[in-house]
């Protein structure tokens, strides 16, 4: 079935620093959908892409979906410690409404 | 709004044992889906119900089975728990069909021995 990569696993960034990353997929995806989670908490959703090389921007984080539709972007600019959580993207190729998610990227920032 | 809830929000249970984990949802959503949570794994679904009166298996549905017993609620259960269930579950619901975000409940952590 569809699968997006998600490498790495985990990040370590200094507050005030930029933070980029991305989501792989080896075939073309309809949609990509964007979560965070935060410690102990339940994935909430950020946004949703859906046309080729489309930007959105939600203050200090820009989702950017790649041209051919088969990556997706995540950059924080100068983190805060707020931003600590997982980022997971989903596919949302599938019939049912169904998501495939990635294994997400946990964010750390030292204050 | 409630959004989507779930019980209980902590289970210890012993293998061989059963329960069920109960979702309801207040926003009149089609779709309801149950995930599992595991360390460096990500959120691998379980079953899902398209909508009312169906439900369809996911990526990991071996030892679980799934009630929609309405629009509102959907039930995980399990049979005859192993340690290999041990996990965060998460409920959640969309609108349905394309383009939808999904709205996650606080999660159910079972702990099997």
């Amino acid at each position: 079935g569809q699968q997006v990569m998600q490498i790495p696993q985990y990040q370590h960034v200094q507050e005030g620093e930029d933070f980029t990353t991305y989501c792989n997929s080896s075939t073309t995806l309809s949609n990509i959908q964007w979560y965070k989670q935060r410690p102990g908490g339940h994935p909430v959703f950020l946004i949703q892409l859906v046309k080729s090389g489309e930007v959105k921007k939600q203050k200090r984080l820009t989702f950017q979906f790649g041209e051919a539709k088969k990556n997706s972007s995540l950059h924080i600019t100068a983190t805060q410690t707020t931003d600590v959580g997982t980022y997971f993207c989903a596919d949302h190729t599938g019939a049912n409404s169904k998501l495939t998610f990635g294994k997400g990227i946990t964010l750390s920032v030292r204050p | 709004n409630a959004g989507v809830t779930q019980t209980p929000k902590f289970q210890v249970l012993k293998t061989g044992q059963s329960m069920t984990l109960q979702c309801a949802q207040d926003m009149n959503h089609n779709s309801m889906y149950w995930y599992r949570q595991d360390p460096g794994m990500g959120l691998r679904l379980i079953y899902y119900s398209a909508s009312e009166g169906t439900t369809d298996k996911g990526e990991v549905p071996n030892g679980y089975n799934v009630s929609r017993l309405n629009k509102r609620e959907f039930s995980l259960r399990l049979e005859s728990a192993a340690p290999s269930q041990t996990s965060v579950y998460f409920c959640a619901s969309s609108k349905g069909g394309s383009y939808n975000e999904q709205f996650f409940g606080p999660g159910t952590r079972l702990t099997v021995l």
